[in-house]
């Protein structure tokens, strides 16, 4: 079975500029979440969407957004980058609404802005 | 305050030992569970072992295991025989039940390094 696939796994941005993620989950999977990942403020949430409808959301400011289609992929925007918004970003799908089953991470993509 | 804790920003252990890597959390919520994930430099965080805040016995997952001591809060990784391959950062996490989502919250990580 193939993983969580993320892409691109690099990009580099310059300030102003918009970014969207994308993400494959593990087939079958319902469930998908966004994670930033930063030296400072290490793994924090962002959003999550299940059946493609945003379940939950973290405290990030509206440049951040995503979304769900119905076979599960899933997309995040950034819109005007800033230096602060450079980080690794993961995507995590899970089979089950909730419980006991863990989140399978993406490679990530890693995001430079300059 | 900080749901998740880990005290170890490092910890050294030669191959072949075991080691013990620390979590404790906080949470009111009586239904949660705990999850340790692997971080190699390649960035994948790769899930290793789960326990249940209903769960009687400790989890275990091949050389994995989770010392759970919930009137402590603490839910301990312990790592036996140590592998040169272990080398990597090791997050601990929470999800609760009152959240009704997947969402984790992660601890700051603990950087392990296995010596030869």
């Amino acid at each position: 079975k193939a993983g969580v696939t993320q892409t691109p796994r690099y990009l580099i941005k310059t300030r102003g500029q918009q970014v969207t993620l994308s993400c494959s989950p593990i087939s079958g999977h319902r469930s998908v979440s966004w994670y930033q990942q930063t030296p400072g403020q290490g793994l924090q949430f962002l959003f999550e969407y299940f059946s493609e409808t945003q379940r939950n959301k973290g405290n990030f400011p509206g440049r951040f957004s995503g979304r769900q289609f119905s076979n599960s992929r899933s997309e995040m925007n950034v819109s005007t980058l800033e230096l602060g918004d450079s980080a690794l970003y993961l995507c995590a799908s899970s089979q089950k609404a909730w419980g006991s089953s863990p989140l399978h991470f993406g490679n990530g993509t890693r995001l430079t802005v300059t | 305050a900080q749901k998740i804790t880990q005290t170890q920003p490092g910890m050294f252990v030669q191959e072949k030992e075991a080691v013990t890597l620390d979590c404790t959390y906080d949470t009111s919520d009586p239904s949660y569970g705990l999850f340790w994930y692997k971080q190699p430099s390649s960035g994948e965080m790769i899930f290793l072992i789960y326990q249940g805040s209903y769960d009687q016995q400790n989890a275990t997952e091949g050389r994995y295991s989770l010392n759970f001591q919930k009137a402590r809060k603490s839910a301990n990784l312990v790592i036996s025989a140590s592998q040169l391959g272990d080398s990597a950062m090791y997050f601990c996490a929470m999800r609760e039940g009152r959240s009704g989502s997947e969402k984790l919250v992660f601890g700051k990580g603990t950087k392990l390094t296995v010596n030869p």
